[in-house]
């Protein structure tokens, strides 16, 4: 079956422009997990969405970061005047509520 | 919030059984264990999962202590496919709906030798 989506794959962008991340989680799963993973280095959690619930901000490293969930399907992930620092890969993840987490292979992002 | 630590690197030879290490001194009584596999290029795989003493499915098996401040992934005679990043990952299975943040550790490279 379809696993979660990313799109795009790549993403090239100059600094201080802004970039939308998209994640398509597995139909039916009511959780979605953004993280981040820069070069070498281990995941990062940014921000949690469960149904219709508050989502979890807590991991969102700076005001220039937020997300969004239109009910248990898409997410899109922001990033506004993008610095070099935000380069890494941003990974989503979705699951069914208390189960393991399913990955898509990620957005590799590249701030010039 | 439950901090991870694990070996960056270890190596073995194929055939060879892996034992891979995560201590968690400050897991909290809600907190599941977790691990993964990546590859390069992709996300993290699932592995296996548990909660204390020891579970086992077709891949690997979960040693949790009764203290629960570390766990041990083994992996039995392992291939070459087997080369990949493995981590640990300790939080809430979230079932009560209260979202938790979630900690990976840091990653163990595990290079399986010919």
């Amino acid at each position: 079956g379809a696993g979660v989506s990313q799109s795009p794959s790549n993403k090239v962008t100059e600094k201080g422009k802004d970039v939308e991340l998209r994640c398509d989680p597995i139909s039916g799963h009511t959780a979605l997990y953004w993280y981040r993973q820069r070069l070498g280095q281990g995941l990062e959690f940014l921000i949690y969405f469960q149904g219709n619930s508050a989502p979890d901000k807590s991991g969102l490293p700076s005001d220039r970061f937020s997300a969004e969930r239109t009910g248990e399907s898409v997410s899109t992930l922001t990033i506004q005047r993008t610095q070099q620092e935000d380069s890494a890969v941003y990974l989503c993840a979705s699951s069914i509520q208390g189960q393991p987490q399913h990955f898509g292979d990620g957005t590799r992002l590249s701030i010039l | 919030l439950a901090k991870t630590t694990q070996p960056i690197s270890m190596d073995s030879y194929e055939g060879q059984e892996v034992n891979i290490t995560c201590s968690h001194n400050n897991i909290a009584t809600n907190d599941y264990i977790t691990w993964y596999q990546q590859f390069p290029s992709q996300g993290p795989r699932f592995i296996i999962q548990g909660y204390k003493t020891k579970v086992t499915n077709e891949v690997a098996s979960l040693f949790i202590p009764a203290d629960r401040k570390s766990s041990t992934l083994s992996l039995p005679r392992v291939s070459l496919s087997d080369t990949a990043v493995y981590y640990c990952l300790v939080g809430d299975r979230v079932s009560s709906g209260s979202a938790r943040q979630l900690t990976f550790g840091s990653g163990t490279q595990l290079t399986v030798l010919p």
